[in-house]
């Protein structure tokens, strides 16, 4: 059965550096997301991309992230100085239609 | 803002019996809504959904209603078995194009053998 894959599983970063995390959306998909569950809350909607282009971002989604989709597999999303309060498990998903689908998540650390 | 709430953080049941989670929303343009279930480190798996336009969907052992006057919507799992052991999230999307999912904060269900 096709699945969302991501990578890495673990990222610790330094505050203040970049970090890049990857996801591969199931071929077929169209639309595309990013979420994050900071731990012990609920999961939170970032940024929904359809067509090569972002289509709607939340409040948490500021100018220090951004998306991409470098290829036809790849969807990406980098911070670019990440804060302590970045801490958490980023998943990405990606939906034909109205069900969406999510990978196994990043668990990313900013010490 | 807390427009999709799950308001048991935990429920215990025994193997065999009925296990219903509850969620309650507050936003009247949800018009889609998703069961999923989240395992420690994994993402959410999604079980089950419904349309506003309806009432009642089941897949196998799994069943969610939905009452669109009182805003709420359950999931049934019957028989519950140990792998169910999991925190379960209801979320909610609107039909304006294809839109961002909004969580609630999830019920931790054991089941217990």
């Amino acid at each position: 059965e096709p699945e969302v894959t991501q990578t890495p599983s673990h990222q610790v970063t330094q505050m203040g550096q970049e970090v890049i995390l990857r996801c591969v959306p199931i071929s077929n998909h169209l639309y595309f997301y990013w979420y994050r569950q900071i731990l012990g809350q609920k999961v939170e909607f970032l940024v929904s991309f359809y067509n090569n282009e972002i289509s709607e971002k939340s409040e948490i989604f500021d100018d220090q992230f951004s998306v991409e989709r470098p290829d036809g597999s790849n969807f990406t999303l980098k911070i670019r100085s990440t804060k302590l309060e970045d801490s958490a498990m980023y998943f990405c998903a990606s939906s034909a239609n109205i069900e969406q689908y999510f990978g196994p998540g990043t668990r990313l650390t900013v010490t | 803002d807390q427009q999709v709430k799950q308001n048991s953080p935990s429920l215990s049941v025994q193997e065999g019996r009925i296990s219903i989670l509850n969620c309650d929303y507050t936003n009247s343009m949800f018009d889609y809504f998703l069961w999923y279930k989240k395992y420690p480190a994994e993402g959410p798996t999604f079980l089950i959904s419904i349309s506003s336009i309806k009432d009642k969907n089941e897949d196998g052992r799994f069943t969610v209603f939905l009452n669109k006057s009182a805003k709420h919507l359950s999931l049934h799992i019957v028989p519950s078995q140990p792998g169910d052991s999991a925190v379960y999230f209801c979320a909610a999307r609107t039909n304006f194009g294809n839109e961002k999912l909004t969580f609630g904060t999830g019920t931790r269900l054991t089941i217990i053998p």
